[in-house]
């Protein structure tokens, strides 16, 4: 089956500081990638869709500068989050899909503690 | 836009028992693709059973069906012979075919489902 790997499971980082997530790809190649937020016990909130060699698209509401996306390869895809504050402080979950195909494949996501 | 209604907060079922959860969704789209994703307490999303708008008949995998009504908008999950480790929050989405918008998913918001032993 196709895998997604995050990394880290969890951060915990000062306010002020900046922190990368990467997700990756283990067996596939991964054309479309996605990046979601969660709050505890609520739904995945889409933040932004990036393609291969592309910019990413943020969701409206989403800020581009605080919440960098790269898209660097076709297994690779990194969120910073530059400055971090406490009200980042959120589980961040990443998805990946092959080209032409419905099925979006996750990773296990990454808990970001700002303190 | 595309909405994703779950109307169950929370439901408990007693272990080998069947239970269904409810999911409807708003679209002017006619080829789509419906999806159930189960996150256990781990928080990895699992992909449970897929449905495509354009096919009548009503998917199953295993203990797992949707019963698919396209004209009502209905998608509801089906699980029988219930196990303890199909408890985990349901998540019921929808994802449009077109090609543009990266074919992003439209996620409800989740159904907390308890099995109790």
């Amino acid at each position: 089956g196709a895998v997604v790997s995050q990394h880290p499971s969890w951060v915990i980082c000062k306010s002020g500081t900046s922190v990368k997530i990467e997700c990756r790809s283990l067996d596939f190649q991964a054309t479309t990638m996605f990046w979601y937020r969660q709050f505890p016990k609520q739904s995945l909130m889409l933040m932004a869709t990036s393609n291969e060699g592309s910019k990413a698209t943020y969701e409206q509401g989403v800020e581009k500068d605080k919440f960098l996306i790269n898209h660097a390869s076709l297994t690779l895809s990194t969120l910073t989050v530059t400055s971090a504050h406490p009200e980042d402080s959120s589980f961040y979950i990443c998805s990946a899909r092959r080209r032409l195909n419905t099925e979006a494949f996750f990773g296990q996501g990454t808990r970001l503690t700002v303190v | 836009a595309q909405t994703v209604t779950q109307s169950q907060p929370e439901m408990s079922v007693q272990e080998a028992e069947t239970v269904t959860l409810s999911c409807t969704y708003d679209t002017s789209e006619n080829n789509y693709y419906l999806f159930w994703y189960k996150q256990p307490p781990s928080r990895q999303m699992i992909l449970v059973i897929r449905q495509e708008a354009y096919k009548q008949q009503n998917a199953t995998e295993n203990r797992f069906s949707v019963n698919f009504q396209k004209a009502a908008k209905s998608f509801s999950l089906k699980i029988s012979d219930s196990q303890l480790g199909d408890t985990a929050m349901y998540f019921c989405a929808f994802m449009k075919t077109r090609t543009y918008n990266f074919n992003k998913f439209y996620f409800g918001s989740g159904t907390k489902l308890n099995v109790k032993p």
